[in-house]
C-alpha cells in the first residue's frame, strides 16, 4: 500500500498571506490527523476529521482550519500567516480498527517571512 | 493540560548497549500509547504500540508500561548507529469520542557512539 502523501513537500509565504496543504490518507484509512512541529513546542495537535467531519480539534486560533473530502483527502488552510506559523505540518491516517496506531506521511515544510 | 514527559537528552549510549527511554504522562485516562522513532528532516516512524501493563518485545525494542505509575519506558538492546534519532513518546488520552489525538511528548535525542 502506498503511504501518506503530502502536498507540496515545502513552502515559502509571506506574513498575511494564506496557505493551503494537500493530504491523501492510507487507502483504506477514513481518519485524518493534522499536527504542527516546531522546534520549541514539539509536535502539536490541530484537528482530525473523519467521514467528512471533524472530530476533535486542538488549541489553535481559528485561522487555522482544515476539511475532508468524500474520498478521505484533506485540506488544511491557514491564514493570515504569522511568522510563528512557521513549522514542519503532518498529516497521519489511521484505519478503524480497535487497536489504532496513526501513520505520517512526509510532512510539510512551510517557512513564513 | 493533559501532558506527556520525556527527557529531552541527548542520551549517549555506545555501540551494543541498551538505550533506555523514558515516559511519564498526567492522564490517568489514557489507554493507548505509541513509540515513534523521528531521523532529523523526517517524519515520526512507528516503532512500537503498547495497551497493556506489562512488557511488549518487537526485535531489539521492548516497551514497558505501568498504568499505576503512569510510566512508559521503550528498551533499544544492542543499540547500533542507526538508531542514533529523536524518540518520540506518545499518548492517546481518554478523549471519549475518538481514539485518534495524540499527545507528544518532546522527545529524547539518542546518539549511539560506533
Amino acid at each position: 500500500k502506498a503511504g501518506v502523501t503530502q502536498t507540496p513537500r515545502y513552502l515559502i509565504k509571506t506574513r498575511g498571506q494564506q496557505v493551503t496543504l494537500s493530504c491523501s490518507p492510507i487507502s483504506g484509512h477514513r481518519s485524518v490527523s493534522w499536527y504542527q512541529q516546531t522546534p520549541g513546542q514539539g509536535l502539536q495537535f490541530l484537528f482530525e476529521y473523519f467521514s467528512e467531519t471533524q472530530r476533535n480539534k486542538g488549541n489553535f486560533p481559528g485561522r487555522f482550519s482544515g476539511r475532508q473530502f468524500s474520498n478521505s483527502r484533506s485540506e488544511m488552510n491557514v491564514s493570515t500567516l504569522e511568522l510563528g506559523d512557521s513549522a514542519l505540518y503532518l498529516c497521519a491516517s489511521s484505519s478503524m480498527t480497535s487497536t489504532d496506531t496513526q501513520y505520517f506521511g512526509p510532512g510539510t515544510r512551510l517557512t513564513v517571512l | 493540560q493533559k501532558e506527556v514527559e520525556q527527557n529531552s537528552g541527548p542520551l549517549s549510549v555506545p555501540e551494543g548497549a541498551i538505550a533506555s527511554l523514558n515516559c511519564t504522562y498526567s492522564d490517568r485516562g489514557s489507554q493507548s500509547f505509541f513509540w515513534y522513532r523521528q531521523y532529523s528532516g523526517k517524519s515520526p516512524e512507528l516503532i512500537m504500540s503498547i495497551y497493556s501493563n506489562g512488557d511488549k518485545e518487537d526485535g531489539r525494542f521492548t516497551a514497558q508500561l505501568n498504568k499505576a505509575s503512569q510510566y512508559v519506558s521503550l528498551l533499544i538492546r544492542d543499540s547500533q548507529p542507526s538508531d542514533s534519532a529523536t524518540y518520540l513518546c506518545a499518548v492517546n488520552p481518554n478523549s471519549g469520542g475518538s481514539n485518534y489525538k495524540l499527545t507528544f511528548g518532546k522527545g529524547t535525542l539518542l546518539t549511539v557512539n560506533p
